[in-house]
C-alpha cells in the first residue's frame, strides 16, 4: 500500500545533540512538508520542498534543517540551535494542487 | 493572512446522536478544504476533501459542505458512534503564491461519543 512511513515513534535527545527524523514515501508524490504540533497550538509548517534537491523555509524553519535528495526522502534535523525542540513532527505529502495531503503516524521528540 | 477557525474547540456527545462540526476561514482564495481526523499520538487521516468549486463531498456516515463565498465549511457526521472519539480537523490550501504548500489549518475540535 502507498503512504508515508515516519521512523522512529519514539526519539529522544540530549541537551546539545542533532536528531534526525526519517520520511519517507511511495506515493510518487513531489510536495513534500515537515509540521510541529504542540498542544493548543495546532500544526506550523517548517520546511517544505516542491521538487528534488529544491526546499523553502515554512514559519518555524530557525534550528531545523532539511534535505531533498531523492524524490521518496525528506528527513528533518533538529539541531541544537533549537531551544524547545518537545513536540510531535508530522511529514506530510502531496501532488499537484488540486489534490489533498497524505500524513505520516508522527514522531514524538522529547529532550531528555 | 489566511486564518482558520473550528468552533466549538470540544464537544460530548451520546452514542447516536449526529455530530456537527465548524470550520471558518478568511480568505476565499483556496484550491480546496480537507477535513483530517488525528487519534491521540497519532498521525492525520483524511476524511474528506473538497475543492473550490465544489458545494459538498460525502463518504458513509460523513458530508462535508463548503460555502467559499462565505468563508464555511461543516463537517457532519451520522449516528456517531464512540469509534468516533478524535480531534477533528480542518485545512485550507491558499491559491496566492507566498503562501504555495502552506496548509493552514485550524486548531480542531476534539469529539468525545459516549456509549
Amino acid at each position: 500500500d502507498g503512504g508515508i512511513t515516519q521512523s522512529p515513534k519514539y526519539l529522544f535527545r540530549k541537551e546539545g545533540q542533532n536528531v534526525t527524523l526519517s520520511c519517507e514515501q511511495n506515493l510518487n508524490h513531489d510536495a513534500m512538508y515537515w509540521y510541529r504540533q504542540d498542544p493548543g497550538q495546532g500544526l506550523r509548517l517548517i520546511y517544505y520542498s516542491q521538487i528534488v534537491n529544491d526546499f523553502q523555509k515554512g514559519d518555524i524553519a530557525e534550528g531545523y534543517s532539511v534535505s531533498r535528495e531523492k524524490k521518496e526522502s525528506f528527513p528533518l534535523t533538529v539541531t541544537s540551535a533549537q531551544k524547545n525542540p518537545t513536540a510531535f513532527y508530522l511529514c506530510a505529502s502531496s501532488h499537484g494542487t488540486g489534490n489533498g495531503y497524505t500524513f505520516g503516524s508522527g514522531t514524538r521528540l522529547t529532550v531528555v | 493572512k489566511q486564518e482558520v477557525t473550528q468552533i466549538p474547540a470540544a464537544l460530548s456527545v451520546p452514542e447516536g446522536e449526529n455530530l456537527v462540526l465548524n470550520c471558518s476561514f478568511t480568505d476565499s482564495a483556496i484550491y480546496n478544504l480537507q477535513w483530517f481526523r488525528q487519534d491521540p499520538g497519532k498521525g492525520l487521516t483524511s476524511l474528506l476533501l473538497i475543492q473550490s468549486s465544489q458545494r459538498e463531498q460525502t463518504s458513509g456516515r460523513l458530508n462535508a459542505s463548503l460555502d467559499k463565498s462565505s468563508g464555511r465549511s461543516t463537517l457532519y457526521i451520522a449516528a456517531s458512534q464512540p469509534g468516533d472519539s478524535a480531534t477533528y480537523l480542518c485545512a485550507v490550501r491558499p491559491t496566492t503564491t507566498d503562501s504555495w504548500g502552506k496548509l493552514q489549518f485550524g486548531a480542531g475540535t476534539q469529539v468525545v461519543v459516549t456509549p
